[in-house]
């Protein structure tokens, strides 16, 4: 059973501050992706990363950087967090012989003040 | 233009009834496509991939209409368990080392006991 796990299921942060989402899985999948969930919008990549170390921009990533320094963990920074990046964030991978299933996890409800 | 576009809804419909999704997507160069289904506050998880000469899953039927870039769920026999938003999903024709996909924004389906 594939397992995505992210470090907060909320979170409230002020303007300006930087804030850290993490995503951590455990089936050894190369790909992996940040996607931010807005009502009307539906689900828009933000980055993914299909090895350690390397990373792609997806289609929104101003205001977003990402690190993935091990196979299983992949995370999202807001170097300073704005009002207009309050959304659900979802993280998802992918196995690279995977018929293109994404497995995500849980997601986080961030909430910037 | 959307690159994935789906009825909204909500689609309110008495158990048992027999209700039908459809999506359009813009990139004719598109090769794949799927149905993903979320639940209230929950990830999404996939549904079913949906194959060129039509699929069927127990309940669930996707078709796939490439001249007029056109998908479709058919649920028959609704349950109140099949409450949830249903997302039209299309590979983005980048190639590459990982596998891209385009949301729609999803179709709420209610099913009422």
């Amino acid at each position: 059973d594939v397992k995505v796990t992210q470090s907060s299921r909320y979170l409230v942060k002020r303007t300006g501050e930087k804030v850290f989402l993490e995503c951590v899985q455990d089936m050894d999948h190369e790909n992996m992706f940040w996607y931010r969930q807005d009502p009307g919008l539906g689900l828009r990549l933000i980055y993914f990363s299909y090895d350690v170390k390397m990373k792609e921009k997806g289609d929104i990533p101003e205001g977003y950087s990402v690190s993935r320094e091990k196979k299983e963990r992949f995370s999202l920074i807001l170097e300073s967090a704005s009002t207009n990046q309050t959304s659900m964030y979802l993280c998802a991978t992918e196995g690279r012989e995977a018929s293109y299933e994404q497995y995500f996890g849980p997601g986080t409800r961030l909430t910037v003040t | 233009r959307k690159e994935v576009e789906q009825d909204p809804g909500p689609f309110n419909v008495p158990e048992g009834a027999t209700v039908a999704f459809n999506c359009t997507y813009s990139n004719s160069a598109s090769q794949s496509f799927f149905w993903y289904r979320q639940d209230c506050r929950k990830e999404p998880k996939l549904l079913m991939s949906v194959y060129s000469s039509g699929n069927e899953d127990g309940r669930f039927t996707a078709q796939l209409n490439r001249a007029s870039q056109y998908i479709s769920l058919l649920i028959r026999d609704s349950k109140l368990s099949d409450s949830a938003t249903y997302l039209c999903v299309v590979t983005a024709p980048e190639g590459g080392a990982t596998n891209k996909l385009i949301f729609g924004t999803g179709t709420l389906l209610a099913v009422q006991p």
